[in-house]
């Protein structure tokens, strides 16, 4: 069963806007994933942080992670028509290895 | 290097067929796992293998389903007696050793249709 929620479902935005995505989840973790899926295939890593981290950057990528509330944010600013993908979180169960627990994810449409 | 491939990359079955899905991971990688997307459920984890221990099967869904992972390289994913409730994404994904902070290099999938 999947470990939690994203939203929104589904986000459209124009070139050069920033997307936001959330996440929560359910139970204790080790760390949360980011993942990017184009066209129902596979899934690239895209960053990672861990239960004691709050923030992360990677190029365009900021990550927030909020352990209290057991959410996430994935923030990716100024949007190309190339990040037109689905994002899912994942998270890995404190305690457990690398088995990852998907939320719904949210598709994200950015118009040229 | 060349990444995490899969066959087929499309499997058209009819209802009651038995079904196997291939899995060749990335060189050198010890961990090995398989989910699957559907409408319904989303991704889901199936099974992870890691080097010769035991296989986590917990997420299995039921004995119809079975994986074997061949000197520790080449997995396969088996689908006894399929039921229209399997068509989904196949993905299989490997990692260096399995750590919870190791990254998981997915294939493409194998999309299975069951008629």
């Amino acid at each position: 069963s999947q470990q939690g929620e994203e939203d929104p479902q589904a986000l459209s935005i124009q070139e050069g806007e920033n997307a936001t995505m959330n996440c929560s989840y359910k139970t204790s973790i080790n760390n949360l994933q980011w993942y990017r899926q184009n066209s129902g295939r596979g899934l690239v890593h895209l960053i990672l942080i861990r239960s004691n981290e709050r923030e992360k950057h990677s190029g365009r990528l900021r990550v927030t992670l909020d352990t209290s509330k057991k959410s996430s944010s994935l923030l990716i600013t100024a949007s190309r028509a190339a990040d037109t993908a689905s994002y899912f979180c994942a998270t890995v169960p404190f305690g457990g290895y690398n088995k990852l627990i998907f939320g719904a994810g949210t598709r994200l449409a950015v118009h040229p | 290097g060349a990444g995490v491939s899969q066959s087929p990359s499309n499997k058209v079955t009819e209802k009651g067929k038995d079904v196997e899905l291939r899995c060749d991971p990335i060189s050198g990688h010890t961990a090995l796992y398989w989910y699957r997307q559907s409408l319904g459920q989303g991704l889901e984890f199936l099974i992870y293998f890691q080097g010769n221990s035991a296989p986590d099967k917990s997420g299995l869904p039921s004995d119809r389903f079975s994986a074997e992972r061949t000197g520790g390289s080449v997995s396969t994913l088996t689908i006894q007696r399929t039921q229209q409730e399997d068509s989904a994404v196949y993905l299989c994904a490997s990692s260096w050793a399995g750590g919870s902070q190791e990254t998981q290099y997915f294939g493409p999938g194998t999309r299975l249709l069951v008629l």
